[in-house]
């Protein structure tokens, strides 16, 4: 059965450092997503892309984190300087379709800041 | 931000009882999801419901859609173990660009043995 990966699982990493977190939707989808969740808190959204360029994100997506799709298959979430409520569970998710489309959600990348 | 409330927070319950936990919004949503969360693990889809007043069951889970489409429940009968986990609602955004699942916190549920 077809999945989003995510990878690193985990990442530990110092305050103020850049960290990317990748994703490989599956294959056929057409809209991806990044969501956190801080610990013991709710999913969080954080943006939405689609035909290469973001099509909503929220509040919480400020000039320090931007997202990529290098190539056919990525799709990156890069935050270039932690801080340290950063730290929380990433999930990558994409889906087939917009209106009321399932999502499929990775397994998340834990990131901790120190 | 249209916000979700869900309740109870936390249900602890017997094998074999049944349960409801609700998703409550000022919001409309446009369709909304139900996902179950296990620790560690990403969300997973149970069911989606678009229809305001919609009932639709999944084995032993029936999920429900306010008439306004502002809020929803699950009912589980019979709970088993194996339904233990997080429990997620969802209101799905949709604006001219793009498309949003917004979350609320969650119902943990514990169903022992």
């Amino acid at each position: 059965e077809p999945e989003v990966t995510q990878t690193p699982s985990h990442q530990v990493t110092q305050m103020g450092q850049e960290v990317i977190l990748r994703c490989v939707p599956i294959s056929n989808h057409l809209y991806f997503y990044w969501y956190r969740q801080i610990l013991g808190q709710k999913v969080e959204f954080l943006v939405s892309f689609y035909n290469n360029e973001i099509s909503e994100k929220s509040e919480i997506f400020d000039d320090q984190f931007s997202v990529e799709r290098p190539d056919g298959s990525n799709f990156t979430l890069k935050i270039r300087s932690t801080k340290l409520e950063d730290s929380a569970m990433y999930f990558c998710a994409s889906s087939l379709s917009v209106f009321g489309g399932e999502l499929f959600f990775g397994e998340g990348s834990r990131l901790t800041v120190l | 931000t249209q916000l979700l409330e869900q309740s109870p927070q936390f249900l602890s319950i017997q094998e074999g009882e049944n349960l409801t936990v609700y998703c409550n919004s000022s919001s409309v949503f446009s369709s909304l999801q139900w996902y179950r969360q296990e620790p560690g693990e990403g969300p997973v889809l149970l069911v989606t419901v678009v229809t305001g007043g919609e009932v639709k069951k999944l084995k032993r889970l029936t999920f429900q859609f306010g008439d306004a489409r502002k809020d929803s429940s699950l009912h589980i009968t019979a709970a088993q173990p194996g339904d233990t986990g997080l429990y997620l609602c969802a209101g799905a955004m949709v604006v001219i660009s793009g498309y949003a699942l917004n979350f609320g916190k969650g119902t943990s549920l514990l169903v022992t043995p």
